[in-house]
């Protein structure tokens, strides 16, 4: 079975412009969550997604966005982007979203970097 | 100004030996745990999880403690190999829900 994958891999923006990543999850699973991870924060929860329906959201400005489609893939924006957005934006996949933590497991990243 | 980076933990072991690495979490209403292996440029992999009704679980080559009391997690990795060497990560949820909150991660590096 395929893992999870993210596209594109690495991107390079400046500031003020806005990205878009992707995440298409492990075949059946139907939760999405994001993460970003820096070396200053470490890896710190963006939202979740279950059912197209964003089910918890993290302490990130509304400049983070999301959303997910009737397949499950999902995708991230970020708008007016800022130096301080460069990271690794991590997806992770689980069978389920509610009532019971279920196993996450990790895409490779999307490596960004703001100039 | 530069950010400063996370100041990791470093765990050397030798090649063979048992790894411990040990994770203090703060929320007492946490209810499930998970342990991660990130090697550089690769996101991180699933190694073992455990809920809190449980105080040990087995996986291969590895075991997770949970002790609630302390509200404290280790990872136990025998006979480590060279492969082994990574940035291991704990993380908690709280209710049922999939929002993770990461330790700040160790080191382990394994020498021949």
């Amino acid at each position: 079975k395929a893992g999870v994958t993210q596209t594109p891999r690495y991107l390079i923006k400046t500031r003020g412009q806005q990205v878009t990543l992707s995440c298409s999850p492990i075949s059946g699973h139907r939760s999405v969550s994001w993460y970003q991870q820096t070396p200053g924060q470490g890896l710190q929860f963006l939202f979740e997604y279950f059912s197209e329906t964003q089910r918890n959201k993290g302490n990130f400005p509304g400049r983070f966005s999301g959303r997910q489609f009737s397949n499950s893939r999902s995708e991230m924006n970020v708008s007016t982007l800022e130096l301080g957005d460069s990271a690794l934006y991590l997806c992770a996949s689980s069978l389920w979203g509610s009532g019971r933590a279920d196993t996450q497991y990790f895409g490779p990243g999307t490596r960004l970097t703001v100039l | 100004g530069e950010s400063v980076g996370l100041h990791l933990p470093t765990l050397s072991v030798q090649e063979g030996d048992n790894s411990i690495i040990n994770c203090a979490y703060s929320n007492s209403a946490s209810d499930y745990f998970i342990w991660y292996k990130q090697e550089s440029g690769k996101g991180p992999q699933f190694i073992i999880d455990i809920r809190s009704n449980m105080d040990k679980r087995q996986g291969q080559r590895v075991t997770v403690l949970l002790n609630k009391t302390v509200k404290h997690l280790s990872l136990q990795i025998a006979a480590t190999q060279p492969g082994d060497s990574a940035v291991y990560f704990c993380a908690e949820s709280t209710g049922g829900g999939n929002k993770l909150t990461f330790g700040t991660g160790t080191q382990l590096k394994v020498e021949l």
